[in-house]
């Protein structure tokens, strides 16, 4: 199945850093990258994703790279601020199965604490 | 946007007894709900796919005959902890692909349910 390697595991950045994630995958069928923001005891939030026909896409202060060669994906926060502060993970969606009757099933990373302090 | 409930938000029982959390698609229809469970400090993992109508597929190293999950409706779907142990105490995630999601392939999360298994 599919394997996601997310680093760094903490991440400690001053307040107007940049924050940059990342994210490796196995399956080169994967073809749908989604980031989540979780904060303690939410449910979470979706912020940003990339489809496999796009090597780049930005949303005001995120952005999330793709690079499928290489199978790896990551996320950028510039000019961080301290309600940034969550766990963020990413996440591979795989393609249906073979029959065409599973949807492809989303695999997320370990997750990353972000801690942007004022 | 897709609004996803779950209920209850947390629960406490006994050793022994069963627990049923209801996931509901509250203004889409969802033809596809997954189960999740996280443990503190850990990623979302896969429990189990949820097709209304059909049985549900459950990960490896999942139970079938504990986690009974039933989708009767499109925008139902349970998940009964039965015989619930302490090792069973987690926080239980689901989501919902709705008919419009499964092209965007975008997975709608509900709140969450904390389980307390004393």
């Amino acid at each position: 199945g599919e394997n996601v390697e997310q680093h760094p595991s903490t991440l400690s950045v001053q307040e107007g850093d940049s924050a940059v994630i990342k994210c490796t995958y196995s399956d080169s069928a994967s073809n749908y990258f989604p980031w989540y923001k979780q904060e303690l005891g939410k449910r979470p939030q979706l912020i940003i994703d990339i489809r496999s026909n796009v090597g780049e896409k930005k949303d005001q202060r995120i952005a999330v790279t793709l690079n499928k060669t290489a199978k790896h994906f990551s996320l950028h926060i510039t000019e961080t601020q301290p309600e940034d502060s969550a766990v963020y993970f990413c996440a591979v969606h795989g393609p249906p199965n073979a029959g065409g009757t599973s949807y492809g099933k989303l695999t997320f990373g370990q997750g990353t604490i972000l801690t942007v302090h004022p | 946007g897709a609004v996803v409930s779950q209920h209850p938000s947390w629960v406490i029982c006994k050793s022994g007894t069963s627990v049923k959390i209801e996931c509901r698609s509250l203004d889409f229809q969802a033809t596809t709900m997954f189960w999740y469970r996280q443990f503190p400090k850990q990623s979302l993992m896969l429990m189990a796919t949820s097709n209304e109508g059909s049985k549900a597929t459950y990960e490896q190293g999942v139970e079938k005959d504990k986690f009974l999950i039933n989708h009767a409706s499109l925008t139902l779907s349970t998940l009964t902890v039965t015989s619930a142990h302490p090792e069973d105490s987690s926080f239980y995630i689901c989501s919902a692909l709705g008919l419009a999601g499964a092209a965007s392939r975008e997975q709608f999360f509900g709140p969450g349910t904390r389980l307390t298994v004393l």
